[in-house]
């Protein structure tokens, strides 16, 4: 079974704005990864929080980890058209086997 | 894309059929991983491999099996394709603890 849950399962933003999706899982982890998708492509990983981490950054990524409430947050600042994609959270609760969630799509309007 | 290639891209089979896919990657990690992608699931993982010759189930591992023969291919077999095996599966390497590097994927059609 899938242990990372997105939410929402669709967005719509204007482009520069800002755009957050969740993601909460049920199990204790050893880190939580966050992928990108564009259509018809393979994944891409785009940044990795482990358990002991709360916060990280990556260019205009900022990834949340709150282990108290198994959940974790991704926000792309100043979103361009280039961000449409789908983002998927995947959680390891070893360091080599991922579970993914069903992702959220992201659609970045001009 | 990290030395992943995965043939065919495409493939359009028949149930019944047996069907192999092909994850070489030129990297020479240890871990290999094939997933299965449909709508509303997310990614999920068949088959992993840790070495030459060792592989271990995923959550979806009924109906596949895999081989590895060499550090550089990870094999994927359907033995007799079911409709339900349509699907887009790709193929990852994890050169170390940490992040996975994904090939280009295999539209599969079992008709």
């Amino acid at each position: 079974s899938q242990q990372g849950e997105e939410d929402p399962q669709a967005l719509s933003i204007q482009e520069g704005e800002n755009a957050t999706m969740n993601c909460s899982y049920k199990t204790s982890i050893n880190n939580l990864q966050w992928y990108r998708q564009n259509s018809g492509r393979g994944l891409v990983h785009l940044i990795l929080i482990r358990s002991n981490e709360r916060e990280k950054h990556s260019g205009r990524l900022r990834v949340t980890l709150d282990t108290s409430k198994k959940s974790s947050s991704l926000l792309i600042t100043a979103s361009r058209a280039a961000d449409t994609a789908s983002y998927f959270c995947a959680t390891a609760s070893n360091d080599y086997k991922l579970s993914f969630g069903a992702g959220t799509t992201v659609t970045v309007r001009a | 894309d990290a030395g992943i290639t995965q043939s065919p891209r495409h493939k359009v089979t028949e149930t019944g059929t047996p069907v192999t896919l092909r994850c070489h990657q030129t990297e020479n990690h240890r871990y290999m991983y094939w997933y299965r992608q449909d709508p509303g699931h997310g990614l999920r993982l068949i088959h992993y491999s840790y070495g030459v010759k060792d592989t271990d189930k995923g959550e979806v591992s009924d109906g596949y099996s895999v081989s590895r023969s060499k550090t550089e291919d990870f094999l994927l077999t359907l033995e007799s394709a079911t409709s339900s095996q349509t699907s887009v599966y790709f193929c990852a390497i994890q050169p170390d603890r940490g992040e996975q590097y994904f090939g280009p994927g295999t539209r599969l059609t079992v008709t």
